[in-house]
Order: C-alpha cells, then sequence, then structure tokens
C-alpha cells in the first residue's frame, strides 16, 4: 500500500544552520506530495506541496523537489530560525485525496 | 470563524463509555477527512466525506468507529464501548474539491 518515510528526530540544530529532513514515499502512480508543519500547541498546517515529477514547492524558506528517479521529496532549508521549531510531517496523497502521512521529524533549532 | 474547529479539546472517558467528536468544517468545504494521531506518529486516515456521503469509511479500526455529516457540513465522530487503544488525538480536515486540506486542532480522548 501507499505509505511514506521520514527521517527519526529529533533533529538538533543551531541558528543559521542548514537543515534536511529526508521522506521517501511508495512509488504507486505520480502522487501529490505534501509537507505539513505542526508548531507547538498549534494545529497541522500545509508548509509546500508538489504536484508532479520535478516539481519544486517553497514557501517560508522552505523547499522540497519531488524527485521520481529516487521517490523522494526531502525538506530543505539554508538557514533555521528558532522560530522553526516544530514537527514536520511528509505526507502523499491517495484515492479520494486522503493522505497518507510520516511519522514525523521534530526539529529543534537553539540559539 | 474562518478556521475547522473541533470540539471538544479534550475528552476522558472511562473505558466502555461512547464518545463524540465534532468537527465543523471550513464553509463551503465539500471534504471532509477524519484522521486519528497516536503520540508520537504521524496522523492515519479513518474516513472521508463528499457533501453528506461517507466515500471511504477504509480507515476506520473497528465497528466501534462511526461517522456520520447528515447535511454535509458538520460531522460528528462516535466511539461506541471506548478502549484504551482508542486514546489519541482526533483530526478534522477539510478541503474544496481535493484542494489543500486545512486541519482543525484536533480533539485529544484519553480513554482510563
Amino acid at each position: 500500500g501507499n505509505s511514506v518515510t521520514q527521517m527519526e528526530g529529533p533533529v538538533t540544530l543551531s541558528e543559521e544552520a542548514f537543515l534536511t529532513i529526508n521522506c521517501t514515499y511508495t512509488a504507486t502512480g505520480y502522487p501529490s506530495l505534501f509537507w505539513y508543519v505542526q508548531y507547538p500547541g498549534e494545529g497541522l498546517q500545509l508548509l509546500l506541496k508538489a504536484t508532479k515529477a520535478d516539481d519544486k514547492g517553497s514557501n517560508k524558506g522552505f523547499e522540497a523537489t519531488y524527485r521520481k528517479e529516487t521517490t523522494s521529496f526531502h525538506l530543505e532549508k539554508g538557514s533555521v530560525q528558532v522560530s522553526d521549531s516544530a514537527v514536520y510531517f511528509c505526507a502523499r496523497a491517495g484515492g479520494g485525496n486522503k493522505l497518507t502521512f510520516g511519522t514525523g521529524t521534530q526539529l529543534k533549532v537553539e540559539l | 470563524g474562518a478556521g475547522v474547529s473541533q470540539s471538544p479539546r479534550y475528552k476522558v472517558a472511562k473505558r466502555g463509555q461512547d464518545v463524540a467528536l465534532r468537527c465543523d468544517p471550513i464553509s463551503g468545504h465539500v471534504s471532509l477527512f477524519w484522521y486519528q494521531q497516536a503520540l508520537g506518529q504521524g496522523p492515519e486516515f479513518l474516513t472521508y466525506f463528499q457533501n453528506e456521503a461517507q466515500l471511504d469509511k477504509s480507515g476506520l479500526p473497528s465497528d466501534r468507529f462511526f461517522a456520520e455529516r447528515p447535511e454535509g457540513s458538520v460531522s460528528t465522530l462516535k466511539i461506541q464501548r471506548t478502549q484504551q487503544e482508542d486514546s489519541a488525538v482526533y483530526l478534522c480536515a477539510s478541503s474544496f474539491l481535493g484542494n489543500e486540506q486545512f486541519f482543525g486542532p484536533g480533539t485529544r480522548l484519553t480513554v482510563l
């Protein structure tokens, strides 16, 4: 079935460090791919998405490129801030647009 | 309000009790989804409505779980005879015809 695998956390970085959170998905068709973020005490928010191969989603300095050849959608940011501390979820769309999520990666950014 | 709202935000139930969780989607959103999020895990799909029609209930873990959306707007997720393994955060999301899903804050259910 559909599945999403993302790197385990927590990931702890210093402010202004480069961030990569790996995500791979099962290659059944060409699903839309998403990154959601959950800030402390808040609900899930869509961070970015890509709907077809080679698309790059971007928002708030975060980027992820839909790589069909490696079935990956890694999240990157060039310079993280303390305010980026949150849990990040990679997800793929399935039939009826229901989402399959990874287990989440907690990011902690320290001064 | 402009977003998806859920109530109650927190619910404590004794094992064997029935619970009902409510979701108010964004006005005009046709699609409504329920997800279950266990501690430390990602959300898992439970069921999906398009208007009042329940098109997919493949994720409901047992026949103790029942969802409805009788008028195509507000939805209720009911869990009968709750068990400890039902303890989780229950998330509702709505979208307009397959576009971005907007999530509510969730209901944290604790079964003692």
